[in-house]
């Protein structure tokens, strides 16, 4: 199998707060992980790429310092919104390779900023 | 030239009938078309991919037809079900040698009639 775990599921916060959201490939270890953000009927977009002990590689127009990204183990990324506001409100989506090009999504997170 | 075109955006389908779904791209580095299926409120699954040296690929009912020098690939459900209605995304990548980045389109809403 493959399979990808998030948590939380869902969150809510209040606007000025961060937040984090964990990554976590169950039964592979992954080399790189990704990080995408959905809005309601539209495709995924790529916010950045993550390789165990490396900085992570921000996609154009991403803010790398609102959305922080660790990738601490061949298991685990996380995803910390800092400072959200509720324009940054969204389905946050990751995904891990398992073999070179194959990735394989988590179930989503979505994140609710009042 | 990063992009890959879906079409069509939203498509009905009688339960038993057959569901089509095209995707056309420009880049011809990429070198692995995989499609992924994606219900409400949930991370997208892959289904199916396939590699250019390959013209057609089946899986149970799912099959891609890939045309490299038209640059397109489509999906082809048989036997649509109403089980099979949310939103497919086709998608293609290129390995850099430290990561794959997807490019996704822009997804098909397939609703599956009894």
């Amino acid at each position: 199998g493959a399979v990808v775990s998030q948590h939380p599921s869902r969150v809510i916060c209040k606007s000025g707060t961060s937040v984090k959201i964990e990554c976590r490939s169950l039964d592979f270890q992954a080399t790189t992980m990704f990080w995408y953000r959905q809005f309601p009927k539209q495709s995924l977009m790529l916010m950045a790429t993550s390789n165990e002990g490396s900085k992570a590689t921000y996609e154009q127009g991403v803010e790398k310092d609102k959305f922080l990204i660790n990738h601490a183990s061949l298991t685990l990324s996380t995803l910390t919104v800092t400072s959200a506001h509720p324009e940054d409100s969204s389905f946050y989506i990751c995904s891990a390779n398992k073999v070179e090009d194959t990735q394989y999504f988590g179930p989503g997170t979505r994140l609710t900023v009042l | 030239q990063q992009q890959v075109k879906q079409s069509p955006q939203s498509l009905i389908v009688q339960k038993g009938g057959i569901s089509i779904i095209n995707c056309a791209y420009e880049n011809t580095a990429f070198d692995y078309f995989p499609w992924y299926q994606q219900f409400p409120g949930k991370g997208p699954a892959l289904l199916i991919a396939i590699r250019p040296d390959v013209s057609e690929k089946k899986e149970g009912r799912f099959t891609i037809s890939f045309n490299k020098s038209a640059k397109q690939f489509s999906l082809h459900i048989m036997d649509s079900q109403p089980g099979d209605s949310a939103t497919y995304f086709c998608a293609a990548s290129f390995y850099t040698g430290t990561a794959s980045k997807l490019t996704f389109g822009t997804g098909t809403r397939l609703q599956v009639t009894l």
